[in-house]
């Protein structure tokens, strides 16, 4: 089984700063999402890569494959990104189902 | 038809009972997992099918199962539920088995008493 560990669990930020949450996993993987969840449970997808960089707007997500990292940056912060913000992994020796981490609780202040 | 609806959104079962949470995805999406939520860790992966056929399985008993039909809807029926149970239900389709695309539900929160 691919373990995910996400870093740090929870994490508190004033509006406006820039914020960086890390996932490692331990085995080759085929894609990792980065997944943003609400209270109340709707899971929304933010990104899925296998290599490089990505960015949506505030959102910047990277993956080093050769050190099984990737890290989900947000600048310029804001409350209305309090989420908890969850790493999963897909590949071919799980038949691609998602290997999900606890999560990030991200809570950010005015 | 765009997004995934699972229903219900809520749901109290006793202990010993059974229950069926339902799934529609998004037309054309042939595949859909199904995972568990329990309060504050992570989804863990149940059981997943594509084109009606499951083709892989978590660390689920067998009276974890599942069904998925060609209208791109599926079921995940739990019987003799016990009180661990208890959790968030979330599915995710996606229009393949390498899982690109997925599109997830709000899920369903079961609560056996």
């Amino acid at each position: 089984k691919n373990e995910v560990e996400q870093s740090p669990q929870n994490l508190t930020a004033q509006e406006g700063e820039f914020i960086t949450i890390n996932c490692s996993y331990s085995v080759g993987i085929s894609a990792l999402h980065w997944l943003q969840q609400h209270p109340g449970g709707g899971i929304v997808s933010l990104f899925m890569l296998s290599s490089g960089k990505k960015k949506h707007g505030r959102l910047i997500a990277t993956i080093n494959i050769q050190e099984k990292h990737s890290s989900l940056h947000i600048t310029a912060s804001h409350p209305r990104d309090s989420a908890v913000y969850i790493c999963a992994v897909s590949s071919s020796n799980s038949g691609y189902a998602l290997n999900f981490g606890k999560g990030t609780s991200l809570l950010v202040t005015p | 038809e765009t997004g995934v609806t699972q229903s219900p959104t809520h749901l109290i079962k006793t202990r010993g009972q059974q229950v069926t949470l339902r799934c529609s995805s998004q037309s054309g999406h042939n595949t859909v997992s199904w995972y568990q939520q329990a309060l504050g860790q992570g989804p863990q992966f149940i059981f997943q099918y594509y084109r009606e056929e499951e083709n892989g399985r978590g660390n689920f008993p067998p009276r974890f199962s599942g069904l998925q039909f060609p209208n791109y809807s599926s079921e995940l029926n739990v019987n003799a539920l016990e009180l661990d149970d208890s959790a968030l239900y979330l599915c995710a389709s996606s229009p393949d088995p390498l899982g690109y695309g997925y599109t997830f539900g709000s899920g369903t929160r079961l609560t056996v008493v």
